[in-house]
């Protein structure tokens, strides 16, 4: 099946820091992807839409100013946490879909000291 | 996309058929039933789908009923890797939208 890569798998920052995850197809174009959050012992949680060539679409509740993304390229979402917080860390995970499917990365897991 | 239950969690022994139920009683002609699941601290899986007729794949087989209220997901022969959260995602189109999560079923496989 078609990969979905994120990077870094882990980061540790601290408060007031911002950190950018990576997402990348690599097998294939996206021109869609997903970015979702999960706390612990939660199920995962829709964050935004990421779109090739145009802007982010935010759930409710989800701060478009503090969760910056940015879709440069086919293959490739990014997700920057700006000045985070405690309350930010927890695992975010992206995905994109071909076909029928939805690909999902492995997951960054963010703690906020 | 329609509602699903499950429930909250499952044993089964190694090498046992997992048999992971679902109930959709809401779902739409056109919504097609999809399995995932999500090993400890991964991203997660795509396991199977079906919209009416009972669908199998190298890792599992998936029992529609004929009203199409519920659903099953047989994992044939369990292995402790297949110790995961299993979520029954009912929606229609094949895959533009994002997935929208319910709680899942959480399988502990048993040696």
């Amino acid at each position: 099946g078609a990969v979905v890569s994120q990077h870094p798998s882990r980061v540790i920052c601290k408060s007031g820091t911002s950190v950018k995850i990576e997402c990348r197809s690599l097998d294939f174009q996206a021109t869609t992807m997903f970015w979702y959050r999960q706390f612990p012992k939660k199920s995962l949680m829709l964050m935004a839409t990421s779109n090739e060539g145009s802007k982010a679409t935010y759930e409710q509740g989800v701060e478009k100013d503090k969760f910056l993304i940015n879709h440069a390229s086919l293959t490739l979402s990014t997700l920057t946490v700006t000045s985070a917080h405690p309350e930010d860390s927890s695992f975010y995970i992206c995905s994109a879909h071909l076909g029928y499917e939805q690909f999902f990365g492995p997951g960054t897991r963010l703690t906020v000291l | 996309d329609a509602k699903t239950t499950q429930p909250t969690s499952m044993d089964c022994a190694e090498g046992r058929a997992a048999n992971l139920p679902c109930n959709h009683s809401t779902i739409s002609g056109n919504e097609y039933v999809y399995w995932y699941r999500q090993i400890h601290s991964q991203g997660p899986q795509y396991i199977i789908h079906g919209l009416k007729n009972n669908e199998t794949n190298e890792m599992a087989s998936l029992i529609i009923t004929e009203d199409r209220k519920s659903s099953t997901l047989i994992l044939p022969h369990a292995t402790l890797r297949d110790t995961a959260v299993y979520y029954c995602i009912v929606r229609v189109d094949t895959g533009r939208r994002a997935l929208t999560f319910g709680s899942g079923t959480r399988l502990q496989v048993q040696p």
